[in-house]
């Protein structure tokens, strides 16, 4: 069955940077793009972005364009997600997902990550 | 940037109907998918293309649109629908985008 596994809770510094993974199984992983959407504590769901596997091409929301980095390792179908500079309000629940925007969408556990000081 | 508009909150009783809308203006062209989340768990898709539904997500769940504004149906709310709940659009430009969130409270 398709799974999503991602890395465990992180706690980082204010301008440090994140990266976070995303393991997935179960299906063609080149098949379908990979998208990033965060939650802010009690907040509703963003949409941060995506990676094509196959080509490694990428799009992101424009809030985060020139602090977010998506890459993926086929080899081990994983895929990251990378971001810097971070601020206080970038505390979240961050997920991988599959495929957002079909009948295919497949949503990883989450990631925890806090930044605090 | 590009917005979807949903109600706050919603609450009903047991067995009765729950009607949740979202409203853009790109909607007309656009599909529309609706996720549901319970506390501590990840979003799962409950309607996909305005009106479809995935295997495993029962039959009184059902989607509608008219003109900027889609719905979400619940019909004969059960306990156990009780959960937030958002609609996505986009993919046009390669840009995605989720409204603001529904509460849904079963009384």
């Amino acid at each position: 069955q398709v799974q999503l596994v991602q890395s465990g809770a992180v706690v980082k510094n204010p301008g440090a940077s994140v990266k976070v993974s995303c393991k997935a199984s179960g299906y063609t992983f080149t098949g379908y793009y990979i998208h990033w959407v965060r939650q802010a504590p009690g907040q509703g769901l963003e949409w941060m972005g995506w990676i094509n596997p196959n080509s490694g091409g990428t799009n992101f929301a424009q809030r985060f364009q020139g602090r977010v980095t998506m890459t993926t390792d086929t080899s081990i179908t994983t895929a990251y997600m990378d971001l810097s500079g971070l601020r206080f309000d970038d505390t979240a629940v961050y997920y991988c997902a599959r495929a957002i925007g079909t009948d295919k969408a497949w949503w990883g556990q989450g990631t925890l990550v806090t930044v605090s000081s | 940037s590009y917005e979807l508009t949903q109600p706050p909150s919603l609450s009903v009783f047991p067995g009765q109907t729950a009607r949740i809308t979202c409203s853009g203006d790109a909607l007309p062209k656009q599909y529309v998918y609706w996720y549901h989340q319970k506390p501590g768990q990840a979003p799962v898709l409950v309607i996909y293309k305005d009106s479809e539904r995935p295997s495993g997500i029962p039959e009184r769940f059902s989607g509608s649109t008219s003109g900027t504004t889609v719905t979400l149906t619940i019909s004969e709310v059960q306990a156990e629908d009780e959960a937030d709940y958002y609609c996505q659009s986009g993919g046009s430009g390669g840009i995605y985008v989720f409204g603001t969130g529904t509460k849904v409270t079963v009384l």
